[in-house]
């Protein structure tokens, strides 16, 4: 089955700077990639997601891109602002409705 | 947007008992409804995929008889934590998948065995 490695687990920065956060998946099926920001006891909140049929997305600060061949893709945070703060989880699905297979998560600490 | 409602929000039971969850399509038919189970300072775990009108696939390492799914109708799967124990606590959610490519989840329930 589907395996979704993600990575840091933490990540400090400093208000305005960017934060990266990788994932890695494993199951070449996979065609849908979402990201999602959680806060405590909340439902996950999906930020930006990408299909396999495009290499880059982009939402003012947020941006995903996509590398099929290398199966990992990247969200990427530009303009940091602390209300940024929060734990960040990519996941990855195949077609036909199957369940998202989430990475371990990235806590992401913005300073001011 | 596609909305599902979850409850209850927040549970707590005695050891031993069973608690049941709901999940509900409110605007949206899930033939397929997801279970996630999420310890402290965790990732979200896949416990099982419901389909409506036949047995939930459980995934590896999860007790079938323990975590009952029952998918009855397109808007509704229900989760019973049965025997409910201590290390069963932990923040419960499901998920279905819409008519886009987009997932729903419910808003979760914390389960609080002592």
């Amino acid at each position: 089955g589907e395996n979704v490695e993600q990575h840091p687990s933490t990540l400090s920065v400093q208000e305005g700077d960017s934060a990266v956060i990788k994932c890695t998946y494993s199951d070449s099926a996979s065609n849908y990639f979402p990201w999602y920001k959680q806060e405590l006891g909340k439902r996950p909140q999906l930020i930006i997601d990408i299909r396999s049929n495009v290499g880059e997305k982009k939402d003012q600060r947020i941006a995903v891109t996509l590398n099929k061949t290398a199966k990992h893709f990247s969200l990427h945070i530009t303009e940091t602002q602390p209300e940024d703060s929060a734990v960040y989880f990519c996941a990855a699905s195949r077609p036909a409705g199957t369940a998202l297979i989430f990475g371990k998560g990235t806590t992401l600490s913005v300073s001011s | 947007g596609a909305v599902v409602s979850q409850h209850p929000s927040r549970v707590i039971c005695k050891s031993g008992t069973s608690v049941k969850i709901e999940c509900r399509s409110l605007d949206f038919q899930a033939t397929t409804m997801f279970w996630y189970r999420q310890f402290p300072k965790q990732s979200l775990m896949l416990m099982a995929t419901s389909n409506e009108g036949s047995k939930a696939t459980y995934e590896q390492g999860v007790e079938k008889d323990k975590f009952l799914i029952n998918h009855a109708s397109l808007t509704l799967s229900t989760l019973t934590v049965t025997s409910a124990h201590p290390e069963d606590s932990s923040f419960y959610i499901c998920s279905a998948r819409g008519q886009d490519w987009g997932y729903t989840f419910g808003s979760g329930t914390r389960l609080t065995v002592v």
